[in-house]
């Protein structure tokens, strides 16, 4: 069975900091996928990774995944207030299937 | 170009119940998949439809069921509810052979409340 675990769960961050939100995963997988959720709302897709060294960069967040490691990770750079959200990774095992998610990293960015 | 739409937006039942949730994929996708974000149990996929065929399904009981339609799309049955299905439903749309991947677009998603 696939497991997939994020961490932190909770980060709570000073604006103009940067932080980093880990996702392992337990089987082999060569499809990951980073999802936003504001509250009440619904995903909205990030990045979509493919193979291993895979880096994408959308403004101040970059995305990275190792497949050897079974690893990704979320970098988030001198952060500011817009990105408080959840943020999710998610696993597609044989690339049909339904997503197999994390629990969410809930993180909030203070002044 | 629309993107998922699902009704209804929210949806009140009693336990014993049964509830309906629709979902309209985004033109040109032909599977669907069904997601179920229960308060502390995260994001766990519940179905996955696509050409009007079930292809999979998560660890949900048979009283979670649905079916797709010659346009793509869905229904999502719950039958005999309880106090425990409450929970955001999302419903997410991808086109399988339209890329190497499969990445899925979501909708808004249906809130069900089950007192």
């Amino acid at each position: 069975e696939l497991k997939v675990e994020q961490n932190p769960l909770f980060l709570s961050m000073q604006e103009g900091k940067n932080y980093t939100i880990y996702c392992n995963y337990s089987t082999t997988s060569d499809r990951l996928y980073w999802y936003r959720q504001d509250p009440g709302k619904s995903l909205e897709s990030l990045f979509v990774l493919l193979s291993n060294g895979a880096v994408k960069q959308e403004g101040r967040l970059m995305a990275s995944l190792d497949t050897k490691a079974r690893l990704s990770t979320l970098h988030i750079t001198a952060a500011v207030h817009d990105l408080s959200a959840t943020y999710f990774c998610a696993v597609d095992m044989s690339g049909s299937d339904g997503l197999t998610f994390g629990k969410g990293t809930h993180l909030i960015i203070q002044p | 170009e629309a993107g998922v739409t699902q009704s209804p937006t929210h949806l009140i039942k009693t336990r014993g119940q049964q509830a309906t949730l629709r979902c309209s994929p985004i033109s040109g996708h032909t599977s669907v998949y069904w997601y179920q974000q229960a308060l502390g149990l995260g994001l766990q996929f519940l179905l996955w439809y696509d050409e009007g065929e079930e292809r999979n399904r998560g660890n949900f009981p048979p009283r979670f069921s649905g079916r797709q339609f010659p346009n793509y799309s869905s229904e999502l049955n719950v039958n005999a509810l309880e106090l425990e299905d409450s929970a955001l439903y999302l419903c997410a749309s991808s086109h399988p052979w339209e890329s190497s991947y499969n990445e899925q677009f979501f909708g808004p998603g249906t809130r069900l409340t089950v007192l």
